[in-house]
């Protein structure tokens, strides 16, 4: 079946360092892509996402590449803050499954001031 | 504009105890979605509704736990009985058809423990 994988965590950089958070899917058809992040004690929020291959998606700082050929969809960001702190999650929407929603495991960064 | 709101935030109980969460989804959201989140795990979703009816409930343990929306706003989530295993974060979500595709925005979510 559908599934994301992405990088265990924790990972913890300094502020300014650059951030890659690795991502994986597996699919049948071509499935929407997504990076939702969970800061502590909130739900969460969709951070980007693309809709077919080879879109990148961006919002605050971070992106990330819908790549079919790698089945990937890693996250981003050149200069991290310490308010990046949060939970990531990689999630896929799986096509002509009433559009439901398949979330990787999360990986938790600490940015260190 | 008011986000997902839930209650309780947290909740401890005993097993064998019978809990109920809720959720207000944002106004006008005519999908609700319930979520439930293991330690160190993603969300996975527990049951799906358009309106008040429940168009996805395949992943919801049916022997205990049960869901209302009968009004096609505010929903419950029940279990009854409660199990050690059921402690987690439950997480409600709401999308709206006329927003972007697949956008769900969700709430704070309930934490359960369960003694």
């Amino acid at each position: 079946g559908n599934s994301v994988t992405q990088m265990e965590g924790p990972v913890t950089l300094s502020e300014e360092a650059f951030l890659t958070i690795n991502c994986t899917y597996t699919a049948t058809g071509y499935p929407s892509l997504f990076w939702y992040v969970q800061y502590p004690g909130e739900g969460l929020q969709l951070l980007l996402k693309a809709t077919k291959a080879d879109d990148k998606g961006s919002n605050k700082g971070f992106e990330a590449t819908y790549r079919k050929e790698t089945t990937s969809f890693h996250l981003e960001k050149g200069s991290v803050q310490v308010s990046d702190s949060a939970v990531y999650f990689c999630a896929l929407s799986e096509v002509n499954r009433d559009d439901k929603i398949i979330f990787g495991k999360g990986t938790r960064l600490h940015i260190l001031p | 504009e008011a986000g997902v709101v839930q209650s309780p935030r947290y909740k401890i109980i005993e097993k064998k105890q019978p809990v109920a969460f809720w959720c207000n989804p944002i106004s006008g959201h005519n999908t609700l979605y319930w979520y439930l989140q293991n330690l160190g795990q993603g969300p996975e979703l527990l049951i799906r509704y358009e309106n008040e009816e429940a168009v996805d409930d395949s992943q919801l343990p049916k022997d205990r736990f049960s869901a209302e929306r009968l009004k096609g706003v505010d929903s419950t989530l029940k279990i009854q009985p409660a199990e050690l295993g059921d402690s987690a974060v439950y997480l409600c979500a709401s999308s709206s058809p006329r927003g972007n595709h697949n956008e769900q925005f969700f709430g704070p979510g309930t934490r359960l423990t369960v003694l």
